[in-house]
C-alpha cells in the first residue's frame, strides 16, 4: 500500500485559497487518490477523488501531476467552517478496506 | 436518510466489563468497518466485514470481537474492557463496486471511556 506524507498543520485566513500537498512516491498504477475531511467530534467525510490531471467538484479541486507521486487539494476562498483535519489516502478504487488514515493535516482558518 | 447509525454515542465502562457497540447502515453496502481514533491521531482499522457472515482483522484487532449476522448491521464487542480501549469508535460502510471509488460513509462516533 502506498504510504502518504502530508503536513501536520497549516494556518490560513478567511477568503484565501488553501493548497494541501500530499506525497505518495510509491503509488501503484491502479491506485486512486482520495481526500477526506474531519470536523471535531464527527466522522470523516469524503471530499474528492482522482486518478490523474485535475478533478473539480463543488467543494474542492484536486491536482495530480503526470508522475502521480504527489497531489494537491485546493480549497478556494476558505471560511472559518473549513477548519478541520484533512486526510490524503491512496489505494485501488473499490478497495476501501485497504485505505489507511494517517494523522492528516490540521487546517486552521483564522478570521 | 439515516446513512450509518451508531449506538450508544457515549458510554463509561469499568475495567473488566463487557459491552457491544451497534452499527446499522441503510445504504445496502457490502463492506462495513470499525475504526478507533485516539486523541490527535488518525483512524485505525479494528475489524472489517466484506459481507454478511464474514469478518476480518484490521490493523488493531486485539481485545475486540465483531459479528455481521445481517448485511445492514455490524457489531463490535469488548469482552473485558481495559483503560487502553478508551477511544472514539467509528463505524463505516462502503460499496466495493469499482465504480464507487473509495467513498467510505462514517457514523457519528461512539465515545467510550474505560475507568
Amino acid at each position: 500500500l502506498a504510504k502518504t506524507t502530508q503536513p501536520i498543520s497549516m494556518d490560513s485566513y478567511e477568503g484565501q485559497e488553501v493548497n494541501i500537498t500530499c506525497s505518495h512516491n510509491n503509488i501503484a498504477t491502479n491506485d486512486y487518490i482520495t481526500w477526506y475531511q474531519q470536523f471535531p467530534s464527527q466522522g470523516p467525510r469524503f471530499i474528492i477523488q482522482g486518478y490523474k490531471t485535475k478533478v473539480t467538484n463543488e467543494v474542492a479541486s484536486l491536482f495530480i501531476p503526470a508522475d502521480r507521486k504527489s497531489s494537491t487539494l485546493s480549497l478556494p476562498r476558505v471560511s472559518l467552517s473549513d477548519t478541520a483535519v484533512y486526510y490524503c489516502l491512496v489505494g485501488p478504487s473499490g478497495s476501501a478496506r485497504q485505505l489507511t488514515f494517517g494523522s492528516g493535516t490540521q487546517l486552521t482558518v483564522l478570521p | 436518510n439515516a446513512g450509518v447509525t451508531q449506538t450508544p454515542k457515549f458510554r463509561v465502562l469499568k475495567t473488566g466489563q463487557s459491552m457491544t457497540l451497534l452499527c446499522a447502515q441503510d445504504m445496502n453496502h457490502e463492506y462495513m468497518y470499525w475504526y478507533r481514533q485516539d486523541p490527535g491521531m488518525g483512524l485505525r482499522l479494528i475489524h472489517y466485514s466484506v459481507g454478511e457472515g464474514t469478518t476480518a482483522k484490521g490493523e488493531v484487532p486485539d481485545g475486540y470481537n465483531v459479528s455481521r449476522l445481517k448485511k445492514q448491521n455490524f457489531l463490535l464487542g469488548l469482552e473485558s474492557a481495559a483503560p487502553s480501549q478508551t477511544s472514539v469508535y467509528f463505524c463505516a460502510s462502503s460499496s466495493e463496486a469499482s465504480r464507487s471509488g473509495n467513498t467510505i460513509y462514517f457514523g457519528e462516533g461512539s465515545w467510550l471511556t474505560v475507568v
